[in-house]
């Protein structure tokens, strides 16, 4: 069964510091998606990265996914207050019917 | 510009009273998953639709029913609420290829009183 998790669960920081997320798979997955959730709303696509090595950028985040060691990591550079929220990696199964299983979250604060 | 759309925003169901929640998509996409997010919990996946064929979670509780009509519609059946059911609810699209990533629509929230 495929297990997909997170550290850390919870993330304080302040401005303009650098930080990064990490994500843990358990089954191989050629599939990994990261998403943001602000609170009472439904989840917004960053990154689809869908090969080894693969490396995504958008504005203060980068995504890579490193398929062999089977983790993902999402790196937030000078974080400003924008970017709190909760953030998801997501697996997708290579077999059956495909199935995309969350991780169990990221929930960011970033401290003016 | 094509979407996920769900009904209603919000639901107010008592214990006990069955509640359908609806899903509908303009994306042609042949995959269509169920989704429930507890307050500070990860999306759990509850059943998912690969064109017609319906797939069940294991640890889906029987509760839950679902129902894809047609390609664009799917909709998700509580039978009977209970307290522990709300949540919200996530309808979500995708193709089978991946290469893109779940369409997600803006979600229900579901109180039960």
């Amino acid at each position: 069964e495929l297990k997909v998790e997170q550290n850390p669960l919870f993330l304080s920081m302040q401005e303009g510091k650098n930080y990064t997320i990490y994500c843990n798979y358990s089954t191989t997955s050629d599939r990994l998606y990261w998403y943001r959730q602000d609170p009472g709303k439904s989840l917004e696509s960053l990154f689809v990265l869908l090969s080894n090595g693969a490396v995504k950028q958008e504005g203060r985040l980068m995504a890579s996914l490193d398929t062999k060691a089977r983790l993902s990591t999402l790196h937030i550079t000078a974080a400003v207050h924008d970017l709190s929220a909760t953030y998801f990696c997501a697996v997708r199964t290579t077999s059956g019917t495909y199935k995309y299983i969350f991780g169990t979250g990221t929930r960011l604060k970033v401290l003016a | 510009d094509a979407m996920v759309i769900q009904n209603p925003r919000y639901q107010v169901t008592q214990f006990g009273k069955p509640v359908t929640l609806s899903c509908s998509q303009t994306l042609n996409h042949n995959v269509m998953y169920w989704y429930q997010q507890k307050s500070s919990q990860a999306p759990k996946l509850l059943f998912h639709y690969y064109d017609k064929d319906f797939n069940n979670e294991a640890d889906t509780p029987d509760n839950f029913q679902s129902r894809r009509p047609n390609t664009s519609f799917c909709f998700l059946d509580i039978r009977s609420p209970g307290l522990g059911d709300a949540a919200m609810y996530l309808c979500a699209t995708s193709t089978d290829r991946g290469l893109s990533p779940l369409h997600f629509g803006n979600g229900t929230r579901l109180t039960v009183t």
